[in-house]
């Protein structure tokens, strides 16, 4: 599985566009980068994933490099509730046994 | 609310007991997957079921088992229990197996004294 590398903590302000980096330079072709963030102590919660075109939902968008060793999560108006850590992960397609691997992620915290 | 339910929220019990942890799946989910979250490991995967069948095993301990019922709802035992093994551990589910889009419950926070 390709190691991800994220920022240890961010900042951001309220109303304001939150962007997460993730690194995933040794991503392969068949490999996903999955999004998800984990508000204190809740479940881990799923956001959005891609393969190599850029998505959005409701919650964010996803922006995936045209190399596809980078992406970026743009939560386009953060609020106060956004507050979470924020974990890439990069998994491969599997018939079964598609455990997550959860790194250590990003701290965002979202400032009034 | 992700439709996962596990029982009981919170469980404080002494070292060397056995307690039994509860997860219910989303309505039509029938792959059931059980995470520990501890402060010096973080996230980790222990075990998945797919309709009734155990899937794949992660850094699960030999005291630990699980197993998935045929409403689909499962149940992690954990036995002979340390001060280590207190920590969060989440359930989720997912439609059907090779999913990575997982849905989470809200934990049961385990304290061993």
């Amino acid at each position: 599985d390709a190691k991800t590398t994220q920022p240890t903590s961010m900042d951001c302000a309220e109303g304001r566009a939150a962007n997460l980096p993730c690194n995933h330079s040794t991503i392969s072709g068949n490999e996903y980068v999955y999004w998800y963030r984990q508000i204190h102590s809740q479940g881990p919660q799923y956001i959005i994933h891609g393969l190599k075109n850029n998505e959005t939902n409701e919650m964010a968008s996803l922006i995936i490099t045209e190399d596809r060793k980078s992406s970026t999560l743009i939560l386009p108006h953060a609020t106060l509730r956004d507050t979470a850590v924020y974990y890439c992960i990069v998994r491969a397609p599997m018939e079964y046994g598609n455990k997550l691997v959860f790194g250590a992620g990003t701290i965002l915290r979202v400032k009034s | 609310d992700s439709g996962v339910t596990q029982t009981p929220k919170h469980l404080i019990t002494a070292t060397g007991q056995r307690v039994t942890l509860r997860c219910s799946p989303r309505s039509g989910d029938l792959s059931v997957y059980w995470y520990q979250q501890s402060l010096d490991q973080g996230l980790q995967f222990l075990i998945q079921y797919y309709n009734g069948e155990e899937r794949a095993k992660g850094n699960i301990l030999e005291r630990f088992s699980a197993q998935q019922f045929p409403d689909l709802h499962s149940e992690l035992n954990l036995s002979s229990l340390e001060l280590g093994d207190s920590a969060l551990y989440f359930c989720a589910s997912s439609t059907r197996d090779g999913m990575y889009e997982q849905y989470f419950g809200p934990g049961t926070r385990l304290t061993v004294t």
